[in-house]
């Protein structure tokens, strides 16, 4: 049970170029995030899906965007990567909604880009 | 949404019980109060959630007061491996409705 995997782990771009980072998990859960963290902040969220050929903007889409065509796979790309794109970018995944309780968001190692 | 207030910073020594408090006035009737850790170059990893009074599992404890206006996250005995950030989220319908906000660094000393 490999849990939220995402690759690569590490990337350099030009400004302009594209690129699509892929997250993947095992547990089969429902709902899939993308963030992104800058130096000494917290995460904001990019873009989401609550499942399957389902996806919804986040805080900060801009630039960005998602494709969930498999449950287990959500995608991210960046179309014309910018300077101000430069972070870490986090995948995580979680079990479906349901009332009250906020399900516990299992989260992957990280892919740090860098866009020159 | 619910937004909550952390201390920027905290200094510990090696076996203390260490306290941080989070702020959420304008928590919801339906929200719940979540704790997450996370080591440098790592994801964010679920430590702790609570809805009222006290939460306790083998990592930490969570004591949330009556008018539910503020939580404190309990680490006991604290080694040097605690030092993380530490974040506090308010929410009830899953993840793309909570944020995460700067957290509380921890720093754990000798």
């Amino acid at each position: 049970n490999a849990g939220v995997t995402q690759t690569p782990k590490f990337r350099v771009l030009k400004t302009g170029q594209s690129m699509t980072l892929l997250c993947a998990q095992d547990m089969n859960h429902e709902y899939m995030y993308w963030y992104r963290q800058d130096p000494g902040m917290g995460l904001r969220l990019i873009h989401y899906s609550v499942g399957e050929g389902t996806t919804a903007k986040g805080e900060v889409p801009d630039g960005y965007n998602v494709s969930r065509l498999k449950k287990q796979n959500f995608l991210l790309g960046l179309e014309s990567a910018a300077p101000s794109q430069t972070s870490v970018y986090f995948c995580a995944s979680s079990y479906g909604y349901g009332t009250g309780a906020t399900y516990e968001q299992y989260f992957g190692p990280g892919t740090r880009l860098t866009v020159t | 949404l619910a937004k909550t207030t952390q201390p920027i910073s905290m200094d510990s020594y090696e076996g203390q019980e260490v306290n941080i408090t989070c702020s959420h006035n304008n928590i919801a009737t339906n929200d719940y109060i979540t704790w997450y850790q996370q080591f440098p170059s790592q994801g964010p990893r679920f430590i702790i959630q609570g809805y009222k009074t006290k939460v306790t599992n083998e990592v930490a404890s969570l004591f949330i007061p009556a008018d539910r206006k503020s939580s404190t996250l309990s680490l006991p005995r604290v080694s040097l491996s605690d030092t993380a950030v530490y974040y506090c989220l308010v929410g009830n319908t899953g993840g793309f409705k909570t944020i995460f906000g700067a957290g509380t660094r921890l720093f754990v000393k000798a």
